[in-house]
């Protein structure tokens, strides 16, 4: 079975500091994994995603995510964050030959000016 | 503009009254999938397509129904809205089912039952 934890609901950081947001996951095979974020009354956006090779993928609005096989995580970072990048963020994962994409329940992100 | 449409946006109905979400995109994606969202719960899939007349069940598929008869379109059917069904429900679609392929979303459909 398939699944995905992010431990925190809520993470709060200060404006220019670096930002984490942590998903860990558990599959029974080879896993895609993918980060979504979404902005208040909007839909999800794709973010990055890892499917194989490098272990560090960088994706949209500075955003870059860390694949751990050995800890099953794949943690969301940004050097610096911005109040912008206040919003609810999603983890999700994928095993190979699988149809379906399980998503966590979701970080709340604020960036504290 | 690629993207991922769903009407209406926002919707109120009584128990029991049938009702219809559309779906639709416009990028030539294979798969569509039907999601909802709920607080603490986070995205839990109720149906998916692989293509065209091919439907599956997700996670929560009870009191609801699809179909995809073309290959742009994957409207969600309630036949019979009961208040649990209350929730924000999301369209996706991507190219393909399975591997590395992300998801496109829709706007979001808030659907209150009374």
């Amino acid at each position: 079975a398939q699944s995905v934890a992010q431990p925190e609901d809520q993470v709060n950081v200060a404006e220019g500091n670096p930002l984490t947001v942590k998903c860990t996951y558990s599959v029974s095979g080879n896993p895609y994994l993918f980060w979504y974020v979404q902005y208040p009354n909007r839909g999800l956006q794709f973010l990055l995603k890892y499917i194989t090779g490098d272990n560090l993928v960088k994706g949209s609005y500075g955003f870059e995510a860390e694949f751990n096989k050995s800890q099953t995580s794949f943690h969301l970072k940004k050097p610096s964050a911005l109040v912008s990048d206040s919003a609810l963020y999603f983890c999700a994962v994928r095993i190979t030959g699988a149809n379906n994409l399980f998503f966590g329940t979701g970080t709340r992100l604020t960036v504290i000016p | 503009e690629a993207q991922v449409t769903q009407n209406p946006r926002y919707l109120i109905t009584v128990t029991g009254k049938k009702l219809t979400v559309t779906c639709s995109q416009n990028m030539n994606h294979e798969y569509m999938s039907w999601y909802r969202q709920d607080p603490g719960l986070g995205l839990r899939q109720i149906y998916y397509s692989m293509n065209v007349e091919v439907t599956d069940k997700g996670d929560v598929p009870e009191g609801y129904k699809v179909s995809r008869k073309e290959k742009r379109n994957f409207p969600l059917i309630l036949e019979s809205p009961s208040p649990n069904q209350t929730s924000l429900y999301f369209c996706a679609s991507s190219l393909h089912g399975q591997g590395g392929y992300e998801q496109y979303f829709g706007p979001g459909t808030r659907l209150t039952v009374t």
